[in-house]
């Protein structure tokens, strides 16, 4: 199992361009999703999901969108980037247990520079 | 709001010194508390959770609800425990998003 990946690893955008962040998972996880880090920060939840077809927003969502089509894929997407959105884009994903603590399983991340 | 503390970005110990890193969090029910680690050039990973009760590489941490507290510790530190160590919580059963703290990087001097 490949686990969680993200593509791309890096990316320099400019500001008020768009692109997407993928991420993609192979454990058949019901839930998942996007924090970023900011130096000196610790990971603050953007969006996330609970199963295809829902989403929902977490700490710091704005300029940020999100779609679950699929129990694989979570893409994010930048609508037009700005400079405040220049951080380490992480994505995870765990898997819906009835009680107990849920491990979540993260992916290498993504360093985007918007300029 | 709820909110995670690990009030040392660095921490530094010599090799065989016992080691705590400290986290205090802020949230008026019951949270779930863990402990992530990053390794150089790996993943975040998880290294333990609170209930689980478990010792992870030597690691153990013990919730204090007194004390809001969820240190991290280790009796003797070994060079390949030098890491990025984030305490975290949920806000409980069912419920997966997790606040972080700023994370502290422990530095085992051989």
């Amino acid at each position: 199992n490949a686990g969680v990946t993200q593509t791309p690893k890096f990316q320099v955008l400019k500001t008020g361009q768009s692109m997407t962040l993928q991420c993609a998972q192979d454990m058949n996880h019901e839930y998942m999703s996007w924090y970023r880090q900011d130096p000196g920060m610790g990971l603050r939840l953007i969006h996330y999901s609970v199963g295809a077809g829902i989403t929902d927003q977490g700490e710091v969502p704005n300029g940020y969108n999100v779609s679950r089509s699929t129990t694989e894929d979570f893409p994010l997407r930048l609508l037009s980037a700005a400079p405040s959105q220049t951080s380490v884009y992480f994505c995870a994903s765990s898997s819906e247990w009835a009680s107990g603590s849920h491990e979540q399983f993260f992916g290498p991340g993504t360093r985007l520079t918007v300029l | 709001a709820q909110r995670v503390t690990q009030p040392e970005k660095l921490l530094s110990v010599f090799k065989g010194a016992p080691v705590e890193l400290k986290c205090n969090y802020s949230y008026s029910g019951s949270p779930e508390l863990f402990w992530y680690v990053q390794y150089s050039r790996q993943r975040l990973q998880l290294l333990l959770r609170h209930i689980s009760r478990e010792s992870i590489k030597g690691f153990t941490a013990d919730l204090n609800k007194g004390e809001t507290s969820f240190h991290l510790k280790k009796p003797f530190a070994q060079e390949e425990d030098s890491a990025m160590y984030y305490c975290a919580f949920s806000i409980g059963a069912g419920a997966n998003n997790l606040f972080f703290g700023t994370g502290t990087r422990l530095t085992v001097i051989p």
